[in-house]
């Protein structure tokens, strides 16, 4: 099972719509992030969250961590062409000697033109 | 600009063959990681580092096994390859600024990625 679950897996729309992706977990965590993936790369971090509650503004991109820091939801405006890729969550946990990043399975954005 | 550079990016084994895959970052990053991403599973963390000569187990470590002798390198071994280790591997490391926060990462840069079949 999945410490991050991740909705929806796949989400296929057209340019111009919104979309909300969503992370949820029964853990808390001190810190959460998002991570956009293209193919044939590593992920790339797009935002930190640390305060429940917290939101943070990238362009068209806005990010929620929840109340309790154990959801997070990331919504995109008016999607466009270029926004196509995975959407990874992450959240950090204190492991072992030192901090862990746990992530959830991802969801596939395909925006259509 | 390399920042976390892989070798080799494909790789096809034979079951019971072994190889090494190695990691190398010129941001004088502490803390170092291996993952596996598999379809539909996210990203696994097989081995971690959080600095020079020391290495920790992850989630998923059974089958590998690392070294961390040099800061700027983090090397991941199979011994004996088996088809369940067919994925790709991506080697990711991190500064953490401001000094150590127990449960904050801070950013993760990754590396393009290791493509590995076992036959």
């Amino acid at each position: 099972t999945q410490l991050l679950e991740q909705s929806p897996q796949f989400l296929s729309i057209q340019e111009g719509e919104n979309l909300t992706v969503y992370c949820n977990s029964s853990s808390v965590f001190s810190s959460l992030q998002w991570y956009r993936q293209e193919p044939g790369e590593g992920p790339v971090l797009l935002v930190t969250v640390v305060t429940g509650g917290e939101v943070k503004k990238l362009k068209r991109l806005t990010f929620q961590f929840g109340d309790a820091r154990k959801d997070s939801s990331l919504h995109i405006t008016a999607a466009q062409p270029g926004d196509t890729g995975l959407y990874l969550c992450a959240g950090a946990l204190a492991f072992g000697y030192g901090n862990k990043l746990v992530f959830g399975a991802g969801t596939i954005l395909r925006v259509k033109s | 600009n390399a920042g976390v550079t892989q070798t080799p990016k494909f790789r096809v084994l034979k079951t019971g063959q072994s190889m090494t895959l190695l990691c190398a970052q010129d941001m004088n990053h502490e803390y170092m990681y291996w993952y596996r991403q598999d379809p539909g599973m996210g990203l696994r963390l097989i081995h971690y580092s959080v600095g020079e000569g020391t290495t920790a187990k992850g989630e998923v470590p059974d089958g590998y096994n690392v070294s961390r002798l040099k800061k700027q390198n983090f090397l991941l071994g199979l011994e004996s390859a088996a088809p369940s280790q067919t994925s790709v591997y991506f080697c990711a490391s991190t500064l953490l600024t401001g000094g150590f926060r127990k449960g904050f990462t801070g950013e993760l840069f990754f590396g393009e990625g290791s493509r590995l079949t076992v036959l």
